[in-house]
């Protein structure tokens, strides 16, 4: 069945370090993928999304490319902040179908220190 | 725009005990979804929706109840709480199928 895999966390990074988040995925069809974060004590927050291969999402520093033939979507920034502390979560939608249905990876919590 | 509206943010029920969640939105969206979050498990789907009076399981939908009478709500039922169901559940809205969802800020439930 459809899955997604993320790295485990915590990663812990200081300020102005390179990020990356390692997600997987395990999908029929043409699914979208997408990043999700969420801060402490609140509901998630769609990050960025890409919807076909070689597609390449980005908001606010962060970036990751649709990568179908290493079936991969890795999030990356080139420099973090604190307060880019939080949980961030891997996605994908079923590709057939239409349902909207998501499906997410584990989560992976960032901390970034002064 | 509010976005998705849950309510309550906070609640304790006792085992046996009914209840609704609910949830609404006000950016015409036809795509709605519930999921529940627990530690070290992510977040699961427990029903969903592709429009107005068209409901469909999720992963993990036994114990709730789903309707969707109209396009702005899309109320959870939990039909006999079990300590099982503590967890956070999240109400979503997206507009198409390869859009993003828009969460709202979550229900924090506690069954004793």
């Amino acid at each position: 069945g459809n899955s997604v895999t993320q790295m485990e966390g915590p990663v812990t990074l200081s300020e102005e370090a390179f990020l990356t988040i390692n997600c997987t995925y395990t999908a029929t069809g043409y699914p979208s993928l997408f990043w999700y974060v969420q801060y402490p004590g609140e509901g998630l927050q769609l990050l960025l999304k890409a919807t076909k291969a070689d597609d390449k999402g980005s908001n606010k520093g962060f970036e990751a490319t649709y990568r179908k033939e290493t079936t991969s979507f890795h999030l990356e920034k080139g420099s973090v902040q604190v307060s880019d502390s939080a949980v961030y979560f891997c996605a994908l939608n079923h590709g057939s179908g239409n349902t909207g249905k998501l499906i997410f990876g584990q989560g992976t919590t960032l901390q970034v220190k002064p | 725009n509010a976005g998705v509206t849950q309510t309550p943010k906070f609640q304790v029920l006792k085992t046996g005990q009914s209840m609704t969640l609910q949830c609404a939105q006000d950016m015409n969206h036809e795509y709605m979804s519930w999921y529940r979050q627990d530690p070290g498990m992510g977040l699961r789907l427990i029903h969903y929706s592709v429009g107005a009076g068209i409901t469909d399981q999720g992963e993990v939908p036994n114990g709730y109840n789903v309707s969707r009478s109209t396009t702005e709500d899309f109320p959870l039922r939990l039909l006999s709480a079990a300590p099982s169901q503590t967890s956070v559940y999240f109400c979503a809205s997206s507009y198409g199928f390869k859009d993003g969802y828009t969460f709202g800020s979550g229900t924090r439930l506690t069954v004793v």
